[in-house]
């Protein structure tokens, strides 16, 4: 069965303090990883896609790679804008897609 | 294109009602997902379309659980005889292939009450 967990559940970071949130998951043929973030009462806003070992991708300060088995979200020199959920999914083999639980990141100033 | 829309956005309502949910998606997007999110967790799949077909469904989906998606365009999610454990936000999304990225719509959050 496919799974999603994230690390850590939650996370306080001062402004401008970098860090790392993991995704690990166990799939049967990946076909995409995608990292969203989603604010309170919201849906998921879509940040990243990746699909194969190695790729990365950046979009301000955030930084998205992945490995065989985890994907980690680098955040540089976040700002108190940045608090949120920070969720992980994998599309496999199946139809459908799964979701880990999310990583609450608050930043404070 | 305004991206996926949800209707309404927030239902409240007594429990053994019936209540019906609507997502509009991408209009290009023939794949369209419903999911359902409770308070500290990530999104649970519910079912899927692939334009009007069904494909699949959640085994954890309840019976009292029906959606539709008439013309391959805009889906709805009804829930009969609703219980208090059917409160959480219900999620659409959208996608246009496999591989390619689900895009969101706001949510509509029920209560049962």
């Amino acid at each position: 069965e496919d799974q999603v967990t994230q690390s850590p559940e939650a996370l306080r970071l001062q402004e401008g303090e970098s860090s790392s949130l993991n995704c690990s998951y166990t799939v049967s043929g990946l076909r995409g990883l995608f990292w969203y973030r989603q604010d309170p009462g919201k849906g998921p806003e879509f940040l990243f896609t990746l699909y194969s070992a190695g790729e990365e991708k950046e979009k301000e300060r955030l930084k998205a790679t992945l490995t065989k088995k985890e994907s980690f979200l680098h955040i540089t020199a976040p700002k108190p804008e940045d608090s949120a959920t920070y969720l992980c999914a994998v599309q496999a083999d199946g139809q459908n897609f799964v979701f880990g639980p999310g990583t609450r990141l608050s930043v404070l100033p | 294109d305004t991206g996926v829309s949800q209707d309404p956005r927030h239902k409240i309502t007594k429990r053994g009602q019936n209540v019906t949910f609507r997502c509009d998606p991408i209009s290009e997007h023939n794949r369209l997902y419903w999911y359902r999110q409770t308070l500290g967790q990530g999104p649970e799949f519910l079912t899927y379309f692939q334009n009007e077909a069904q494909l699949e469904k959640s085994r954890l989906l309840s019976d009292r659980f029906s959606a539709e998606r008439p013309k391959g365009s805009f889906s709805t999610l009804e829930i009969q005889r609703t219980e208090q454990g059917d409160s959480a936000m219900y999620l659409c999304a959208s996608t246009g292939g496999w591989g390619e990225t689900q895009y969101f719509g706001p949510g509509t959050r029920l209560l049962v009450l």
